[in-house]
């Protein structure tokens, strides 16, 4: 059974820094992984998919790399904003029909 | 990107009566939608998925005769609480997943069901 874990759980960071939030997961057979935001009371925002075939994937500041046989993905946030501030959740998509979410990581940046 | 939208976004009902929450992909055509849910700060829950024109697949544990859902077309699915009761309270998500692209789920902005 795939296990997605989020680690910290908790980041509460000064505006400006660069942060690293990490998402590991024990199954490598992967078709791909997601990385999404979701502010309080709101949906999910897709922000990157990486392709198992894929390393890594930039969107503005925002950057997620994914290294399949460690069975680990990171997303990295430059110059951090207040509004950065949500919940970011990794997912990994195994084929078929489901996704399996990662419990996410609450971050804060304070301005 | 595609777009999910879902409608009601808030519903406040009583209890023992039945809530229907709309989710349609508005550009794309879903094969696949997932209805979720999610109590406060914890992660999504995924409760079934439901392919266009056939019966949906039900998660270990939710009722189906409770979360009623129809995938009609492929741009429309319906989850209907029925009877619902306080503890049925949480926030529904639902998902599309668009199989002609790159396999990327897409999700709606949420209901928000509260029953008094």
């Amino acid at each position: 059974k795939q296990e997605v874990t989020q680690i910290p759980a908790a980041l509460s960071v000064p505006e400006g820094e660069n942060l690293v939030l990490n998402c590991s997961f024990t199954d490598s057979a992967i078709y791909n992984l997601q990385w999404f935001r979701q502010d309080p009371g709101k949906g999910l925002t897709s922000l990157l998919l990486i392709q198992s075939s894929q390393r890594e994937q930039t969107s503005g500041r925002l950057n997620a790399s994914l290294d399949k046989s460690s069975g680990r993905s990171t997303l990295y946030i430059a110059a951090s904003q207040p509004g950065d501030s949500a919940t970011y959740l990794c997912a990994v998509w195994l084929g078929g029909s489901r996704l399996t979410f990662g419990e996410g990581t609450q971050l804060t940046v304070n301005p | 990107g595609a777009v999910v939208s879902q409608h009601p976004s808030r519903v406040i009902c009583k209890s023992g009566t039945s809530v229907k929450i709309e989710c349609r992909s508005l550009d794309f055509q879903a094969t696949t939608m997932f209805w979720y849910r999610q109590f406060p700060k914890q992660s999504l829950m995924l409760m079934a998925t439901s392919n266009e024109g056939s019966k949906a697949t039900y998660e270990q544990g939710v009722e189906k005769d409770k979360f009623l859902i129809n995938h009609a077309s492929l741009t429309l699915s319906t989850l209907t609480v029925t009877s619902a009761h306080p503890e049925d309270s949480s926030f529904y998500i639902c998902s599309a997943r668009d199989f002609s692209v790159v396999n990327e789920q897409y999700f709606g902005p949420g209901t928000r069901l509260t029953v008094t």
